[in-house]
Parts: C-alpha cells; sequence; structure tokens
C-alpha cells in the first residue's frame, strides 16, 4: 500500500530563516506534486517534479525529487510571512488512472 | 478559463436528506475526481472518472454515488446523509489528451454540515 509521509507536521519559524519540508513516500512513482493550501481555501499547485533528480524554483520555494530515495524536499529560503499556510506533496498512485495519494500537510507558520 | 467550478459553496443538510454536488471544468481534461477533506487533515479520494461514462470507486467510497455523463461536469451524490459526511469536498480534473500533464487543478470546495 502506497504510504506518503510528510515531517513536520508542524513548523513555527521565525522570518528570514530557511527550512525544509520532507515528503517520503513507500513504493516506486516517478511523479510528486507540491501543493499549498491557505486557511479554508482550495489546493494551489506549486510544483510538478516528472524525474528522478528533478528541481524546480519559484521564489524562496525549491522542491526537489530523489526518487531512488523515494523522497521529496521543499525548501523555504528566507521566509516570509505571505507562506504561512499548510503544503502537500502527493504522489501518482498508479500509472493510467493519475490518482493521487496525499500526504498528512505540513502546517508552517512564519513569524514576524 | 473559468478552471474547475464547485456549486454550491456551502450546504447544511439534515440526516437522511440527500444531495447533489455539481463539479464543472472547462479544461476539456480526461479525469475527475471527488476528494473529502476533514480538519487537520489531508485529502481522500471518494470517487474518480477516467472518461465520459465512467466512474471507479476511491479510498472512501462508502455512502457517495458519482455519475460523469457528460465529459466537463461530474457529480457527487449523497443518498442519505449522516454526521460522519460533514467535511469540506473538493472537486479536481486533470490529463488532456493535448498536453502532456497530470497535474490535478482543484475547485474552490463545499463545506458540507450535516446535523
Amino acid at each position: 500500500e502506497l504510504k506518503v509521509e510528510q515531517n513536520p507536521l508542524f513548523l513555527s519559524m521565525q522570518e528570514g530563516k530557511n527550512y525544509t519540508i520532507y515528503c517520503n513516500y513507500s513504493t516506486t512513482s516517478d511523479r510528486l506534486y507540491w501543493y499549498r493550501q491557505d486557511p479554508g481555501k482550495s489546493l494551489e499547485s506549486l510544483f510538478v517534479l516528472l524525474s528522478n533528480g528533478a528541481v524546480k524554483q519559484e521564489g524562496r520555494l525549491m522542491a526537489s525529487l530523489d526518487t531512488k530515495a523515494r523522497l521529496s524536499t521543499l525548501h523555504i529560503t528566507a521566509a516570509v510571512h505571505d507562506l504561512s499556510a499548510t503544503y502537500f506533496c502527493a504522489v501518482d498512485k498508479a500509472s493510467g488512472t493519475y490518482k493521487y495519494i496525499f500526504g498528512t500537510g505540513t502546517r508552517l507558520k512564519v513569524l514576524a | 478559463n473559468a478552471g474547475v467550478t464547485q456549486t454550491p459553496k456551502f450546504r447544511v443538510l439534515k440526516t437522511g436528506q440527500s444531495m447533489t454536488l455539481l463539479c464543472a471544468q472547462d479544461m476539456n481534461h480526461e479525469y475527475m475526481y471527488w476528494y473529502r477533506q476533514d480538519p487537520g487533515m489531508g485529502l481522500r479520494l471518494i470517487h474518480y472518472s477516467v472518461g465520459e461514462g465512467t466512474t471507479a470507486k476511491g479510498e472512501v467510497p462508502d455512502g457517495y454515488n458519482v455519475s460523469r455523463l457528460k465529459k466537463q461536469n461530474f457529480l457527487l451524490g449523497l443518498e442519505s446523509a449522516a454526521p460522519s459526511q460533514t467535511s469540506v469536498y473538493f472537486c479536481a480534473s486533470s490529463y488532456s489528451k493535448y498536453q502532456y500533464s497530470y497535474e490535478q487543478y482543484f475547485g474552490p470546495g463545499t463545506r458540507l454540515t450535516v446535523t
């Protein structure tokens, strides 16, 4: 059974600091997705990682994928308050249907 | 381009009542999904569809039915609502034959309370 685990579950950090969120998954998958969710809102796509070694960056966020280690990281550089949100990773469960299994989410709070 | 839309946005039901949630997408996507999200949790897949006229069960299908009579619409039905179905429901769509993309796009959500 495919499982997707994120850590930490909660993260409170000061503005200007760096931190990394980890996403581990339990079986082979070549596609991993990161989403952001603001309180009371829907999910917004951040990154799509489609191959081993993929790295994508947008502003202060950088995501990478290591399919051999079954690990993706979301690195936050010089955090700002606007990054406060819940971040989810998701992995395709099976090819051909593109069903996701979501991680539990990491609730990030950036303190001014 | 409206993307993925959901109606209604909010609904309160009494136990035993029925209702239908409507999801529509204008991106010509082949696949559509219904999820539920409970407080402090991730999303769990209820049902999904890989094309017009086809549906399949997800992780938590009990108590729900779905239909996809038109490619752009995916309906989620609750025949006899229970308090355990109080949740936020998200619809999503993905995969166009004309674009090499598996990314799911999400609707704004429907907040359902069953009393």
